[in-house]
């Protein structure tokens, strides 16, 4: 069965940093295209960005409100995937998922970003 | 900024039919835009319904399908159940980038 497991949010101050991990596992996590899609409370899905397969190359792709202070990584070893959130805004407040291209999501983690 | 637009709510009887579309600022809605298609029911992951126009997913139910028309993606509903009540997203890729519909709020009534 496949399972995404996202951790790491919480409330962040203005201007702070978040990692967020996302546990993989029932399927070949090196050969999966991973992404990190957001709800902010209430409103719709934003996607954030994306990273290949490293066979693919690896690359990484961003949306625009978060190019420059986000960046997505993997560890195929761990079967993990990352979201490093840096000067992080009140807009970034949102459930953080992570998703696979063979259609599976987690359940989310909630990040706050308040003083 | 590029800017995908569904229809914000429609409304559908049990055992009907309706099509809910997904149409991109920059024009008409090709196969080269992977649409993408999700269902969310309140408290709830969003799930997976339709990838890459009109690929099903094992777990996605017949009545579900995906498709091209008229310049836009589009995601038809047949035989409408009461479970299908929910906000439905579309998904296209400009380039590497993703880009969401603002939803479907689709009512069963």
């Amino acid at each position: 069965e496949v399972q995404l497991v996202e951790s790491g949010g919480g409330l962040v101050k203005p201007g702070g940093s978040l990692r967020l991990s996302c546990a993989a596992s029932g399927f070949t996590f090196s050969n999966a295209w991973m992404t990190w899609v957001r709800q902010a409370p209430g409103k719709g899905l934003e996607w954030v960005g994306r990273i290949k397969s490293k066979a693919d190359g690896g690359t990484t792709d961003y949306a625009a409100p978060v190019k420059g202070s986000f960046a997505i990584s993997r560890d195929d070893s761990k079967n993990t995937l990352y979201l490093q959130m840096n000067s992080l805004k009140t807009e970034d407040t949102a459930v953080y998922y992570c998703t696979t291209t063979y259609g599976s999501w987690g359940q989310g983690t909630l990040v706050t970003v308040s003083s | 900024q590029t800017v995908v637009t569904q229809e914000p709510s429609l409304t559908v009887s049990p055992g009907g039919t309706v099509t809910l579309t997904c149409a991109s600022s920059t024009g008409a809605v090709t196969s080269g835009y992977y649409p993408t298609w999700f269902q969310q029911k309140p408290g709830q992951a969003p799930r997976a319904l339709i990838y890459s126009t009109s690929n099903k997913y094992s777990w996605t139910p017949a009545r579900f399908s995906g498709s091209l028309l008229g310049g836009k993606a589009a995601l038809t509903l047949s035989g409408v159940q009461p479970d299908d009540e929910a906000e439905y997203y579309c998904l296209l890729y400009y380039g590497g980038a993703g880009v969401f519909g603002g939803g479907t709020k689709l009512t069963v009534l």
